[in-house]
């Protein structure tokens, strides 16, 4: 089975300041995961994703994160936050090899930035 | 703007009715995915369709269907509403059925059953 744990449910920045959103994952399988945002009254947009290929994935508006097998982790940064960054964060887990693509999503990390 | 459509964007019905809430998926696009997004819940993966067959089943009540039609659209049927389904609920498609693929998501259907 697969499943996702956001270890923070609440993140506040100060603008300009980097950003570390935290992402633990489960499966027994070979995993694709990926980070997804919500802002206010809309929808989902991917950030990124990993399938197998670099550890290191660079996502749009500055985001990366980096796939540790060893930690099972697949924490999401960026380097300096910026007002317009303040939404909703899901980390998600799908099985890579499934012949289904359901996402497995986690409880979602809200990200304040303050001026 | 994912490409993908949703209507309507906000329903207001009472307990014991039935809704149907319509998706169109990005073009060419074959797979369709449902999720519901709740305060209690979060975001939990409904049902799949795959070129108008079912692929899989996550969470979904029997009062709950849906079906995926000839030119790839799909509907969500709900029925017997109770307050406990006042939820968002979105609409994803991706290329392929597989996992690890981008699933693009529409901005959702708000429902609020009183």
């Amino acid at each position: 089975a697969q499943s996702v744990t956001q270890l923070d449910s609440h993140v506040s920045v100060s603008e300009g300041t980097p950003v570390l959103l935290r992402c633990n994952y489960s499966s027994s399988y070979s995993p694709s995961l990926f980070w997804y945002v919500q802002h206010p009254n809309k929808g989902l947009q991917l950030l990124l994703k990993y399938t197998s290929a670099a550890t290191l994935v660079k996502g749009i508006n500055g985001f990366e994160a980096e796939f540790k097998k060893s930690e099972t982790s697949f924490h999401l940064t960026k380097p300096s936050a910026h007002m317009s960054d303040a939404a909703e964060y899901f980390c998600v887990v799908s099985v890579r090899s499934g012949n289904t693509g359901k996402l497995i999503f986690g409880q979602g990390t809200t990200l304040q930035v303050k001026p | 703007d994912s490409g993908v459509t949703q209507t309507p964007k906000h329903l207001i019905t009472a307990t014991g009715q039935r809704v149907t809430l319509r998706c169109s998926p990005r073009s060419g696009d074959l797979s369709v995915y449902w999720y519901q997004q709740s305060l209690d819940q979060g975001l939990q993966f409904l049902i799949q369709y795959y070129n108008g067959e079912e692929r899989a089943k996550g969470n979904i009540l029997e009062r709950f269907s849906a079906q995926q039609f000839p030119d790839l659209h799909s509907e969500l049927n709900l029925s017997s509403l109770e307050l406990g389904d006042s939820a968002l609920y979105f609409c994803a498609s991706s290329a392929v059925s597989g996992g690890g693929n981008e699933q693009f998501f529409g901005p959702g259907t708000r429902l609020t059953v009183l």
